[in-house]
């Protein structure tokens, strides 16, 4: 069974950083990519960032403007997410959402997400 | 950037009833990279449909896909209790990752 458990959420103040951590178990995770999602309260999705399986190659969503760095290790069976600079508008439920493939861009697993509250 | 709309915003119906929910894109989607998602308060999404019209594993046959170009919709037959839910369309690929905002499936 897949799971995704993330952690590493929490208030921080504007400026502030986090890293958030998405352990997986449950399938082989080294041969599939990895995404984070987002989710600001009572509102929709927001695609963040992917990495691929090997974690050579990673994509974010323009509004981040380079604040948000995705990571994984794959000995460790773990996805990362460090956020700086953050700001209010980037309170969300974060979820770690895997691949459906080694090369996929399709999500088909989330995590229960962790909530990150950004607020002075 | 490709947008996605939604519609409606909130469909409500009664169990057993037909719902069909409205996915647009700003412009033509080339690929077939369109998904569908449900989420329930509380809950994380789950995946629906991929490939337009692809049931995802253990996916009731009561949902459907369909749609080409900029017109996609998803088509659940025979409403059950637990389909009332929140739902999204979402392009995915190397291209753009974007969501659609929603809809919002309530019990009437």
């Amino acid at each position: 069974e897949v799971q995704l458990v993330e952690s590493g959420g929490g208030l921080v103040q504007p400026g502030g950083s986090l890293r958030l951590s998405c352990a997986a178990s449950g399938f082989t995770f080294s041969t599939y990519t990895m995404n984070w999602v987002r989710q600001a309260p009572g509102k929709g999705l927001e695609w963040v960032s992917f990495i691929s399986s090997s974690g050579t190659y990673t994509n974010y969503a323009d509004s981040l403007k380079g604040r948000f760095t995705i990571s994984r290790d794959n000995a460790r069976n773990s996805l990362y997410l460090h956020m700086n600079s953050l700001r209010v508008e980037d309170t969300a439920v974060y979820y770690c959402a895997k691949g459906a493939g080694s090369k996929s861009w399709l999500i088909d697993y989330w995590g229960q997400g962790t909530l990150v509250s950004v607020s002075s | 950037e490709i947008v996605l709309t939604q519609s409606p915003g909130t469909l409500s119906l009664s169990p057993g009833e037909r719902a069909t929910l409205s996915c647009r894109a700003s412009q033509s989607i080339s690929s077939n990279y369109l998904a569908w998602y449900q989420q329930t308060p509380g809950q994380a999404p789950r995946l629906l449909i991929y490939e337009i019209s692809t049931r995802a594993t253990g996916i009731p046959d009561r949902f459907s896909g369909s749609g080409s170009g900029t017109d996609f919709s998803l088509t659940i037959s025979r409403l059950e209790p637990e389909d009332f839910a929140v739902y999204y369309c979402q392009l995915y690929g190397s291209s753009s990752r974007t969501f659609g905002q929603g809809t919002k499936l309530e019990i009437k």
